[in-house]
């Protein structure tokens, strides 16, 4: 299994909805990254986990609150977001110093 | 800081030729990784390649090459022969380590449409 899974593929949510974003990978990846990709922008680099634990975080707004369970599983907790935050969501796993996985990310629509 | 350059946003080009997309880094680290991914319109990234920082190599797989030249901080990708199939954006990446986890730091994209 090389995968990385994302779900939900799309999400429409309002300004005060509470959602979540789910991520699962089964490659023993330690690992754990969240990008945000603007249409026609480069994906930017929001968190990343080490071994369960939040190593960076790129002074990403306090509505964005990740969250890393188990070493398999990284969800993104949404809240009272913002229209300009509309964009793909993109979750990734690596082995420490190697490639990184990426999933089909989230698109998502804050209306 | 780190940062990567892709000065072509877009390039078209017919298929069967072949095309080179120009990458250009910056970075203080001595050991680093430099990466190429394809985002195809399902917007997933896929790896191309990775290449660590003492590795000058070039490579090649099947039609795809790739340049590394340090002196030049250049990392450059070459598609020969080119097909519809290659239509995509690509990105080149850097990767340091910043407080002990990798950060993997992309340039803007080039955009490659190739036509029938």
């Amino acid at each position: 299994d090389t995968e990385v899974t994302q779900t939900p593929k799309h999400l429409v949510m309002g300004m005060t909805n509470k959602k979540s974003l789910k991520c699962e990978q089964h490659m023993g990846h330690r690992a754990m990254y969240w990008y945000k990709q603007k249409a026609k922008k480069p994906p930017e680099l929001m968190f990343v986990y080490s071994y369960e634990k939040l190593s960076i975080n790129e002074s990403v707004p306090s509505r964005f609150s990740p969250e890393c369970p188990n070493s398999s599983l990284l969800n993104l907790h949404l809240h009272a977001l913002q229209p300009e935050d509309s964009a793909l969501y993109l979750c990734a796993s690596s082995r420490t110093g190697e490639k990184l996985f990426f999933g089909s990310g989230t698109q998502l629509s804050v209306l | 800081a780190q940062k990567v350059t892709q000065a072509q946003t877009e390039i078209s080009v017919v298929e069967k030729e072949d095309v080179t997309l120009d990458c250009v880094y910056e970075t203080r680290d001595t050991t680093y990784y430099l990466f190429w991914y394809k985002q195809p319109p399902s917007g997933e990234l896929v790896f191309l390649i990775r290449r660590n920082s003492f590795d000058e190599q070039n490579e090649i797989s099947g039609r795809y090459s790739w340049n590394f030249q340090k002196s030049t901080s250049s990392f450059n990708f070459t598609i020969t022969a080119s097909q519809v199939v290659d239509s995509a954006v690509y990105f080149c990446a850097l990767q340091g380590i910043i407080q002990g986890a990798q950060k993997l730091v992309f340039g803007q994209g080039t955009r490659l449409t190739i036509n029938p």
